[in-house]
């Protein structure tokens, strides 16, 4: 069944980046975009980008767009979230989910929890 | 970017009862409109897309309606597995964006 398996919970100093993958299985990564969504505690659904895996082009959140990349390494059917200069703000709960494109996203990963402690 | 307003923020029902959750856009999102369920400590899952079609899984007893401006999710008798939050999110036009959410608790 199509699963995606994110990576496990960071910790960072304000001012440090993140990496956060995002494994497929039960597809090919290629085949979908994929989207990354971020939720603060007790907060709603906050979209961070997408990535068209097939080409490697992204769309970013203006709010994002000057420290974010996303990247994917299609031989391993694995994504990337890549997010620089933490403040305490982006403590959250980081999540990838696939989309067709110009579509809702219809399968999510676990959930990775970021959080940007001093 | 457009403007989901949810209403209401919460509802508090008892089993057996009908819940009509609203979602309202700033602009027109044809019918590129889905219901995502949220529970606790869980990621979104996507309930209905395309205003009103339901994903495998989504029991008949969920609805959603609507295009435009305006769209309804409804749950005509909800269950305990119901009690959630309820988010809409457009996909017509980028960014995406989502609504705040309404949540659905017992009463």
């Amino acid at each position: 069944q199509v699963q995606l398996v994110q990576s496990g919970a960071e910790v960072k100093k304000p001012g440090a980046s993140v990496n956060v993958s995002c494994k497929a299985s039960g597809y090919n990564l290629i085949a979908y975009y994929i989207h990354w969504v971020r939720q603060a505690p007790g907060q709603g659904l906050e979209w961070i980008g997408w990535m068209n895996p097939n080409t490697g082009t992204t769309n970013y959140a203006q709010n994002f767009q000057d420290r974010v990349a996303m990247t994917r390494d299609p031989t391993i059917n694995t994504a990337h979230l890549e997010l620089s200069s933490l403040t305490f703000r982006d403590s959250a709960l980081y999540f990838c989910a696939r989309a067709n494109w110009r579509g809702p996203a219809d399968a999510w990963g676990q959930g990775t929890q970021l959080t940007v402690s001093s | 970017e457009i403007v989901l307003t949810q209403s209401p923020g919460s509802l508090s029902l008892s089993p057996g009862e009908r819940a009509t959750l609203s979602c309202r856009a700033s602009q027109s999102v044809s019918r590129y409109l889905a219901w995502y369920q949220q529970k606790p400590g869980q990621a979104p899952r996507l309930l209905i897309y395309g205003a009103s079609s339901r994903t495998t899984g989504t029991p008949d007893r969920l609805s959603g309606s609507g295009s435009g401006t305006d769209f309804t999710l409804t749950i005509t008798s909800v269950e305990p597995g119901d009690f959630a939050v309820y988010y809409c999110q457009q996909y017509a036009i980028s960014p995406p964006t989502f609504g705040q959410g309404t949540k659905v608790d017992i009463k």
